[in-house]
């Protein structure tokens, strides 16, 4: 088992350009998370999904988008990128809607120019 | 939304001591995990604890959920435990909330 994986690992882009983060997890997860780590600070929730085809927004969802059109997999887009996006990304998985365990994704670097 | 708050935010043991971090959140949760972010930036789950108490290795931790806190305990440390230790609480089935971390410091 894999786990959960995330490409890229690193990405530089300038203001303006557009990228999409992958995440796949191999653990038949219904749940599947996006978060960003600021410096100095936890995690915060970007977007969730709650099985495939379904998206929700979370604490920090402007200027991102998200999809799931497989269930192992959840993508997570910027259409215009500004350096306010500069942080780290996590991806995470979980099996249910019983407070179950999340497990997480080794992070893509974020860098906006 | 729910506070999660987190103490002390700055540590530093030397090898060997024993140390308690504590994790007090502000309504009741369904969820509540331990990780260690280690210094190349991955988040290791350490434990998955929404009550009582669990034990690995020089590690346990106890929640007490009627209490609103957690605590987590590093027995006789290491300089590989150096990092940042974050809780994290989920108040509504379906999303985790962090807080801030405590950074801890081991030195030979």
């Amino acid at each position: 088992n894999a786990g959960v994986t995330q490409t890229p690992k690193f990405r530089v882009l300038k203001t303006g350009q557009s990228m999409t983060l992958l995440c796949a997890q191999d653990m038949n997860h219904e749940y599947m998370y996006w978060y960003r780590q600021d410096p100095g600070m936890g995690l915060r929730l970007i977007h969730y999904s709650v099985g495939e085809g379904t998206t929700a927004k979370g604490e920090v969802p402007d200027g991102y988008n998200v999809s799931r059109l497989k269930k192992q997999n959840f993508l997570l887009g910027l259409e215009s990128a500004a350096p306010s996006q500069t942080s780290v990304y996590f991806c995470a998985s979980g099996f249910s809607h019983r407070g179950d365990e999340q497990y997480f994704g080794p992070g893509t670097r974020l860098t906006v120019t | 939304g729910i506070q999660v708050e987190q103490s002390p935010p700055d540590l530093i043991l030397q090898e060997g001591a024993n140390s308690t971090l504590r994790c007090n959140f502000s309504d009741s949760v369904n969820n509540l995990q331990w990780f260690h972010q280690n210094p190349w930036g991955q988040l290791i789950n350490l434990f998955y604890i929404p009550s009582g108490t669990k034990q690995n290795g020089r590690l346990s931790a106890t929640t007490v959920a009627t209490e609103r806190y957690s605590l987590l305990y590093i027995s006789s440390s290491q300089t590989t435990d150096s990092g940042v230790y974050f809780c994290a609480v989920d108040p509504s089935f379906q999303k985790l909330v962090f807080g801030t971390g405590t950074r801890l410091l081991v030195s030979p």
